[in-house]
């Protein structure tokens, strides 16, 4: 299976910051790579796929970046909405293994 | 879209188990349906994926053999069995739809409908 680590698994951070998470494939898988947010109690909600390409109706506050094996996910303007927890997932190989998440809290 | 799951269930262990994840639009067939598994604590657990259309089914290692998925068109619903649960199997589970883009580079798939979860709280 490939495996997806991210980092950090959780950080503290203010409206209106700019925040960066990364995620690492353990092999190649070019820009088969998806984002997602996840709130407790709710569904997660797709973000990115492709690595970059920004879904219907997600704030541009978000993108995506990277290929191969490192990529990361910006929050530009972080709002209160925002507060969640960040999956990264390979769409490369099955099984289609996720990351373990990057908690996003409010300092 | 819309993806409605039944609700939460109290098993014991050794005990079976049928939850389901109704589409709310015809072109069911169109898209294979995912279940994706959240331990208590835990991240995201990818489980496996199946294709309406024809029930070709593709499971994690981590699950396979342990769970069944299954459709009925006739309903536009998608099943996930246990025929004899344990406590470890306690976990929300979601259903979700896969659909494929047309990206930069190439065409990608993900998870676009998502369905509320299900909790399951298996105990003895």
């Amino acid at each position: 299976d490939i495996q997806m680590t991210q980092s950090p698994s959780s950080l503290s951070a203010s409206v209106g910051d700019r925040v960066t998470l990364t995620c690492r494939a353990s092999q190649n898988i070019g820009t088969y790579l998806n984002w997602y947010q996840h709130k407790q109690g709710k569904a997660p909600n797709l973000l990115i796929y492709g690595a970059s390409s920004l879904q219907s109706g997600v704030s541009s506050r978000f993108s995506g970046g990277g290929s191969g094996t490192d990529f990361t996910l910006t929050i530009s303007n972080l709002q209160s909405e925002d507060f969640a927890t960040y999956y990264c997932q390979q769409s490369y190989r099955l099984p289609r293994t996720f990351g373990r998440g990057t908690k996003v809290e409010i300092k | 879209v819309q993806l409605v799951q039944s609700g939460p269930e109290e098993k014991k262990p050794g005990e079976s188990l049928r939850i389901s994840c109704e589409s709310s639009r015809d072109n069911f067939p169109n898209h294979w349906i995912g279940w994706v598994r959240q331990m208590p604590g835990k991240g995201l657990e990818w489980m496996g994926i199946i294709n309406p259309a024809d029930s070709e089914t593709r499971y994690s290692p981590s699950i396979s053999g342990h769970v069944t998925f299954s459709v009925d068109r006739s309903t536009s619903t998608a099943y996930l069995h246990w025929s004899s649960l344990r406590a470890s199997d306690t976990a929300i589970y979601y259903c979700a739809r896969r659909s494929r883009f047309s990206g930069n580079l190439a065409f990608y798939t993900a998870f676009d409908v998502w369905g509320q979860g299900t909790m399951i709280t298996v105990s003895s």
